[in-house]
Formats: structure tokens, sequence, C-alpha cells
């Protein structure tokens, strides 16, 4: 199994609403990633967590929260969004969290903001 | 700070043709990687090829090949006999020492056409 699973895969949201993206790996992988890819540009770091901790936070607003329930799985937790959060979300992991990790990517969440 | 610079936007071909899309990097790093991903309409990132810096061997995969030059600081990519599957956008990476984790820059990507 060489997949990373994310659900949903579109989701429609108002800023007042509370929702979840979720993002499992049955790869035994023990670094996860979240990114955020707004139309036509490339993919953008949000967070990195490296044996279930939190190793990098790309100073990411805090109405987007991460969390990490065990090594298969990765939650991203959505409050008070704003319209220009609309974008697709990656979620990706790799074997080993060193520089030079190759990344294995979800086909993403397509969010929209209203 | 670590940069890449895909300077061509858009490519469009005619089935068949060869075409080589641009990467050019900037790094103080001295260990360093390189990636290739493939993103089609799907939306998922997909893997072609990883290069280490100390490795300036050019890779051929059936119609996809490599071309990693230190001295000019690229890393293009040839596609041979392109086909309209081909057709997607194409990101070179660059991977960043950090005390954190495993860093991707991405370059801004080369929308690749392919018609028939």
């Amino acid at each position: 199994d060489t997949e990373v699973t994310q659900t949903p895969k579109h989701l429609v949201m108002g800023m007042t609403n509370k929702k979840s993206l979720k993002c499992e790996q049955h790869m035994g992988h023990r670094a996860m990633y979240w990114y955020k890819q707004k139309a036509k540009k490339p993919p953008e770091l949000m967070f990195v967590y490296s044996y279930e901790k939190l190793s990098i936070n790309e100073s990411v607003p805090s109405r987007f929260s991460p969390e990490c329930p065990n090594s298969s799985l990765l939650n991203l937790h959505l409050h008070a969004l704003q319209p220009e959060d609309s974008a697709l979300y990656l979620c990706a992991s790799s074997q080993e969290p060193r520089t030079g990790g190759k990344l294995f990517f979800g086909s993403g969440t397509q969010l929209s903001v209203l | 700070a670590q940069k890449v610079t895909q300077a061509q936007t858009e490519i469009s071909v005619v089935e068949k043709e060869d075409v080589t899309l641009d990467c050019v990097y900037e790094t103080r790093d001295t260990t360093y990687y390189l990636f290739w991903y493939k993103q089609p309409p799907s939306g998922e990132l997909v893997f072609l090829i990883r290069r280490n810096s100390f490795d300036e061997q050019n890779e051929i995969s059936g119609r996809y090949s490599w071309n990693f030059q230190k001295s000019t600081s690229s890393f293009n990519f040839t596609i041979t006999a392109s086909q309209v599957v081909d057709s997607a956008v194409y990101f070179c990476a660059l991977s960043e020492s950090t005390g954190g984790g495993n860093k991707l820059t991405f370059g801004t990507g080369t929308q690749l056409k392919v018609e028939l």
C-alpha cells in the first residue's frame, strides 16, 4: 500500500463553521506534512510532524490546528476561516523526517470558504 | 535562502515532440536534494525523480531523462516523444536542511500541454 488517503475530497464551509480534514497512510512513515496550494501556484508547506510531534509550523494562523493522533493519521482542524483560505490542501508522508526524503502525496481536499 | 526557478510558465507541444523543462536552483547547502513532481488535473503530486548533490549522473527512465549540472545549478527534465497523457503541471523542488524536518521548496511549476 503506497497510498496517502485524504478525506473529504471537496469541502464547502462558512466562515463560522468548524470542520476537519483527515489524512491516513499505512506505509509506516514517521513524518507527515500539510501543504496548501492556491490555484496556479506551487504547494506551500504548513506543518511537519516528525514521530508524531509537531516539528515545523510555517507561521500558520491559529485558525488552522493540526493534530497527529498516531503515526498513521494526520488531521487539520479548521475554525473561523476566511475566504482567502480557499485552496487545495495536500497531505504527504515520508519514511523519515530527514532532509531529502521522498514525499508521497494524497490527492488533496479542495476547500471553499464562503 | 533556497530558491527554485522554473522560468517556463507554460509549454505547448504536439504529440511525439520532445520537450525540455528547465529548473535552476539556489542553495548554500553543500548537501541537498532535488526532485521533480508531476501534478495532473486530479491534483495528486506524483514523484518522478530524486537526485542528491553528490550524484551528477544523468538518468533516463523510459521516455523521461534528467540532466543535473552543478556548475550551472540546473536540473532539467526532458520528455522524449511526448504523449497527451504527459499533460500536467511539473514542479521542480529542492530539499532544505532544517532542524525540524524535511522541507521542500517548490518552483512555480511549468504547465505542459501536449496536443494531438
